[in-house]
């Protein structure tokens, strides 16, 4: 089935320490995306990339790190959380640019920073 | 600034009555607009999109969205709403670059 994956679904920490969220596709998509959501803000772009070993800056990047060494996998990364990354966290990939191409999007990850 | 705007945080219909969720955008050029939903615990899931052409555009579950270049706007609609029409919907436009730009979502509540 061709899908998005991310893990974990739910994940509560503590300000400081370093977490690591995956995300996985196996559609061969060339586009990978992270984004967060919250209540009145909608959806804002963290970071993208368009292909292996290319990333670029979304809307709200600080606090966030991404790598694409895999074509299938897109990692974000949070070095130091802070209550203020307390989101829900969506994946998403695309065949290109989503300037033509329909966004396929993971189930999301809850993220609590206490 | 370039953005997407959602007026109505939520929009309450009967069900059997048409459906409207309304969006506007500022952009600059000729952007593509699609449509996406979300269902509760899920990810968001692509509705239909417009590019060129025709103004009226058809998508997934019977929806359609009306594409008009004066007013700026990209409204959803449809015919005959379902309860299982209930959730979250959210416009987004790609300016043309590899962003997308989502508004803020609008909650729609099918009532029975």
């Amino acid at each position: 089935e061709a899908q998005v994956t991310q893990n974990p679904r739910y994940l509560i920490t503590v300000t400081g320490k370093k977490l690591t969220v995956t995300c996985s596709q196996n559609m061969n998509h060339e586009y990978m995306s992270w984004y967060r959501q919250d209540p009145g803000l909608g959806l804002r772009q963290i970071y993208y990339s368009m292909n292996v070993e290319v990333t670029d800056k979304g809307d709200v990047p600080e606090g966030y790190k991404v790598s694409r060494k895999e074509k299938r996998n897109f990692p974000l990364i949070l070095e130091s959380p802070s209550p203020n990354q307390t989101s829900l966290y969506f994946c998403a990939s695309g065949t290109g640019s989503p300037y033509n191409s329909p966004l396929h999007f993971g189930n999301g990850t809850r993220l609590t920073v206490t | 600034a370039q953005s997407v705007a959602q007026p109505e945080d939520q929009v309450n219909v009967a069900e059997g009555n048409p459906l409207t969720v309304k969006c506007t955008y500022s952009v600059s050029g000729n952007p593509y607009l699609f449509w996406y939903v979300q269902y509760p615990n899920r990810g968001l899931q692509f509705l239909l999109k417009y590019i060129t052409g025709d103004n009226l555009v058809k998508g997934s579950y019977g929806f359609e969205a009306e594409f008009n270049k004066s007013q700026t706007s990209f409204h959803l609609k449809k015919p005959s709403a379902l309860v299982s029409d209930s959730a979250l919907y959210f416009c987004a436009v790609t300016p043309g670059d590899d962003k997308i730009i989502f508004g803020k979502g609008t909650r729609l509540h099918i009532l029975p």
